[in-house]
């Protein structure tokens, strides 16, 4: 991957249980988002966080961000069957605007 | 609302030949990017345009190549195909550049 390690790469869990999973980045970043991604389809924008913010909630998602230790988490509360799908953080660094993507985690919700 | 369109949704194309993708950004989106995604991989930056110059380049194959016409819309063509090009190609368009970015589902490209 362009810009480091997602871990884990797959989580299996059950519904309504928590999944919660990291994303760890190499540049100075300005902002950090989230995709979630159903498989071989399009990639759907969850939550961005800026370089200057440490959390961030948006609904069952809640995601924090340390630069100090370049890394950020995603969790998803009560999952539910339709959560199943490829998690990719992306990273845009400073002063650049493209987006770099990590390794993904694949997520399964049992019903 | 309308969205990132991307065309054709798929396509088959045998080695050596071209292939042209289409992206049709959101209404006042000046800023399109494209992303190659391989089986069971990460999406990889291509390249991005700004304002219909090209903003940013990153590891597109010289075989391919890019352009964003005057009514924002961009294509991507690819020639003399490889099997290794086989994947998910993926338009993003935002309102100038490090802002939020709109996916459009994507070109799944097929080399046989």
């Amino acid at each position: 991957s362009q810009q480091g390690e997602e871990d884990p790469q797959a989580l299996s869990i059950q519904e309504g249980e928590n999944a919660t999973m990291n994303c760890s980045y190499k540049t100075s970043i300005n902002n950090l988002q989230w995709y979630r991604q159903n498989s071989g389809r399009g990639l759907v924008h969850l939550i961005l966080i800026r370089s200057n913010e440490r959390e961030k909630h948006s609904g069952r998602l809640r995601v924090t961000l340390d630069t100090s230790k370049k890394s950020s988490s995603l969790l998803i509360t009560a999952s539910r069957a339709a959560d199943t799908a490829s998690y990719f953080c992306a990273t845009a660094a400073e002063h650049d605007y493209k987006l770099s993507f990590g390794a993904g985690t694949t997520v399964t919700v049992r019903a | 609302a309308a969205g990132v369109i991307q065309s054709p949704r798929h396509l088959i194309k045998e080695k050596r030949e071209t292939a042209t993708l289409k992206c049709y950004p959101i209404p006042r989106h000046d800023t399109v990017y494209w992303y190659q995604q391989g089986p069971g991989q990460d999406p990889q930056f291509l390249i991005s345009f700004y304002e219909k110059m090209q903003s940013d380049k990153g590891s597109i194959p010289d075989r391919f190549s890019a352009q964003q016409f005057s009514d924002y819309h961009s294509e991507l063509n690819m020639s003399s195909l490889e099997l290794g090009d086989s994947a998910l190609y993926f338009c993003a368009s935002s309102i100038g550049q490090g802002k939020g970015y709109t996916f459009g589902s994507g070109t799944r490209l097929t080399v046989v």
